[in-house]
């Protein structure tokens, strides 16, 4: 069965930084697609990026709103997907998914919120 | 980026109704959709996948078509539990974008 925990929300001040974790197990992690996606308070679900599988370099791409602030990666010997966040906006505010695809069907973790205000 | 235009916003229906959402991609996304369910405070939950493929455990009154740039979902028979907040998701390339998602209520 696959799992994704998604762990280190919390409040942070604009323009600091923060790391999410996403703790994946029941599949092969270097295998698939890993994403991340975000909801605003009260506001609809936008994809923040994502890298692909060992075949592809894990290689990654990114939205164009947190394109050169965020930074997604991954560590293989624990199975964690990683999101850096930095230069965090008050408009980064948002429950942070963690998201696998595997054979075009995606997978959800729970969310872990994030609040940037001063 | 490929925009996604999901109608109606908001829909009322009542239990029993068939009601359809629509969604519609800015170029050919081929069968690469997705289409979401989200209650109050949780995760969306996976509906179908590949357009028209049901996710497990999905009661089979939803059902998805549509290939290229006009897709569907519809339910056969509304049920309480399906009073939610829609969303379709293209996969086919980057970014990976929503639409703008439809609230169904109860009329």
């Amino acid at each position: 069965e696959v799992q994704l925990v998604e762990s280190g929300g919390g409040l942070v001040q604009p323009g600091g930084s923060l790391r999410l974790s996403c703790a994946a197990s029941g599949f092969i992690f270097s295998d698939h697609y890993m994403d991340w996606v975000r909801q605003a308070p009260g506001k609809g679900l936008e994809w923040v990026g994502l890298t692909k599988h060992k075949t592809a370099s894990y290689s990654t791409e990114y939205a164009a709103s947190v394109k050169g602030r965020f930074t997604i990666s991954r560590d293989g010997s624990n199975n964690l997907l990683y999101l850096q966040m930095n230069s965090l906006k008050t408009e980064d505010t948002a429950v942070y998914y963690c998201g696998n695809w595997r054979a075009g069907r995606p997978y959800w973790g729970q969310g872990t919120l994030v609040t940037v205000s001063s | 980026d490929i925009q996604m235009t999901q109608s109606p916003s908001t829909l009322s229906a009542s239990v029993g109704d068939r009601v359809t959402i629509t969604c519609r991609a800015s170029q050919s996304i081929n069968t690469w959709l997705a289409w979401y369910q989200q209650k109050p405070g949780k995760a969306p939950k996976v509906l179908i996948y590949k357009a028209s493929t049901l996710e497990s455990g999905v009661p089979s009154r939803f059902s998805g078509s549509g290939s290229g740039t006009e897709f569907t979902l519809t339910i056969s028979s509304l049920q309480p539990d399906d009073f939610a907040t829609y969303y379709c998701q293209q996969y086919n390339s980057f970014s990976y974008t929503f639409g703008q998602g439809t609230k169904l209520e109860i009329k």
